[in-house]
């Protein structure tokens, strides 16, 4: 079992529509968790990080976090051709001395 | 704010040459640097840990004598990839941390490297 797991897509959305975005995660002891997107050909960028359970909104997007269950989501709200790209879900823990593990990434495109 | 910066973004070099990437935080002070690299459709694969002042911890399989970090400063870690072949083209790419397990990481625009 990989450490941080995310369904590989591609997800397709309309535009307009929202999408739904899943991460699980084994490390009980993780604390901090991020979203980055990664367009083709380029490096990745921060979108959200979340450090407690529940919701975190940020303009069109909201990153939710369920420690119990052992997942984090990210939904983008009102999806626009612009977020067509691969988005990573990271995890860090107090057990890997400030390292990130990335999930494979999920691949989104928003159709017009 | 958060800025990283790599140099060179893109190179092409030839078989048993070296290459030298630079990756600078440019308005804050990075504790912490982290080197990844990256294959066509394949996720990000850490290839070290660098501190400020202190050896680089290297992930398991990644050749420290053929990848060579350093991290200089504050704002300053490079990875020099030593007698290239044309098995390390690769998107190599950096981020920085301030360090600390909940603090984010920024990334880099990323050096894309051939090995003709």
């Amino acid at each position: 079992q990989k450490e941080v797991e995310q369904n590989s897509g591609p997800l397709s959305v309309p535009e307009g529509a929202i999408a739904s975005l899943n991460c699980t995660y084994s490390d009980r002891g993780s604390q901090s968790f991020f979203w980055y997107r990664q367009y083709s050909g380029k490096s990745p960028e921060l979108i959200m990080f979340i450090y407690s359970n529940g919701d975190k909104e940020d303009g069109r997007f909201t990153a939710q976090l369920n420690k119990a269950s052992q997942y984090v989501s990210l939904l983008i709200r009102d999806s626009q051709p612009s977020d067509s790209a691969t988005y990573l879900c990271a995890v860090n823990s107090n057990t890997n001395a400030g390292k990130s593990t990335f999930g494979d990434g999920t691949t989104l495109t928003v159709k017009p | 704010g958060a800025v990283v910066s790599q140099h060179p973004s893109r190179v092409i070099c030839k078989s048993g040459t070296s290459v030298k990437i630079e990756c600078r935080s440019l308005d804050f002070q990075a504790t912490t640097m982290f080197w990844y690299r990256q294959f066509p459709k394949q996720s990000l694969m850490l290839m070290a840990t660098s501190n400020e002042g202190s050896k680089a911890t290297y992930e398991q399989g990644v050749e420290k004598d053929k990848f060579l970090i350093n991290h200089a400063s504050l704002t300053l870690s490079t990875l020099t990839v030593t007698s290239a072949h044309p098995e390390d083209s690769s998107f190599y790419i950096c981020s920085a941390s301030f360090s600390g397990v909940d603090y984010e990481q920024y990334f880099g625009p990323g050096t894309r490297l051939t090995v003709t």
